[in-house]
């Protein structure tokens, strides 16, 4: 069974550029969730879909993060224009089922490391 | 935040069980605990969890008191490759399904 998938694994962009991560969940996982770390700081949780909707978008830094999950299946995070402290690791995860506590176990991705200059 | 409260750092000599602790004295009754390490830059890798039964699986064992305030994650035998950052978790939203607070773990070195 493939894993959680993350495309690009780095990325190099200016400061005021656009910059779209993709994350591919494990197949038949209908929740995916996205965290990222930053400057060396704790892992912090961004949102949550469930199959293609936004169940919970607590975490998201600002308007300038928009992620999407057309169809159910993978998922973009796109930052737009991109700010200095926008830089760090972005990870994706994905998990069988949200609410029976017995399946809740997430997988996670390799991430995505993004630099902004 | 963080649910949870763990030892900055631990060593263990190879071979030997590592013992991580953990505790949760704030966590409710629906609340899981999850075990998740960190190798390296990987991505956070899922070991265990479980709500008030001790578990184990391949990879570990999962202690939990009776009263659920605090926990105990065992690796039996440790090797050099268990070294990475160890993060106790807990968490269970009803409503919302999962969120994740990892705070800061417990970095443990596996010593040969």
């Amino acid at each position: 069974e493939a894993g959680v998938t993350q495309f690009p694994s780095h990325s190099v962009i200016e400061k005021g550029q656009t910059v779209t991560l993709r994350c591919d969940p494990i197949s038949g996982h209908d929740n995916l969730y996205w965290y990222r770390r930053v400057m060396g700081k704790e892992i912090k949780f961004l949102l949550h879909f469930v199959k293609e909707s936004k169940q919970d978008e607590s975490g998201m830094p600002n308007n300038r993060f928009l992620a999407e999950r057309t169809g159910g299946t993978y998922s973009t995070l796109k930052v737009q224009p991109a700010e200095l402290e926008d830089s760090g690791v972005y990870f994706c995860a994905s998990s069988r089922d949200g609410w029976d506590p017995e399946n809740t176990e997430a997988f996670f991705g390799q991430g995505t490391r993004l630099t902004v200059v | 935040d963080a649910k949870t409260t763990q030892p900055t750092s631990m060593d263990c000599a190879e071979g030997r069980a590592a013992n991580l602790p953990c505790n949760h004295s704030t966590i409710s009754g629906n609340e899981y605990v999850y075990w998740y390490r960190q190798i390296h830059s990987q991505g956070p890798q899922y070991i265990i969890h479980g709500l008030k039964n001790n578990e184990t699986n391949e990879m570990a064992s999962l202690i939990i008191t009776e009263d659920r305030k605090s926990s105990t994650l065992i690796l039996p035998h440790a090797t050099l490759r268990d070294t990475a950052v160890y993060y106790c978790i807990v968490s269970y939203h009803p409503n919302t399904g999962n969120q994740f607070y990892f705070g800061t773990g417990t970095s443990l070195t596996v010593i040969p």
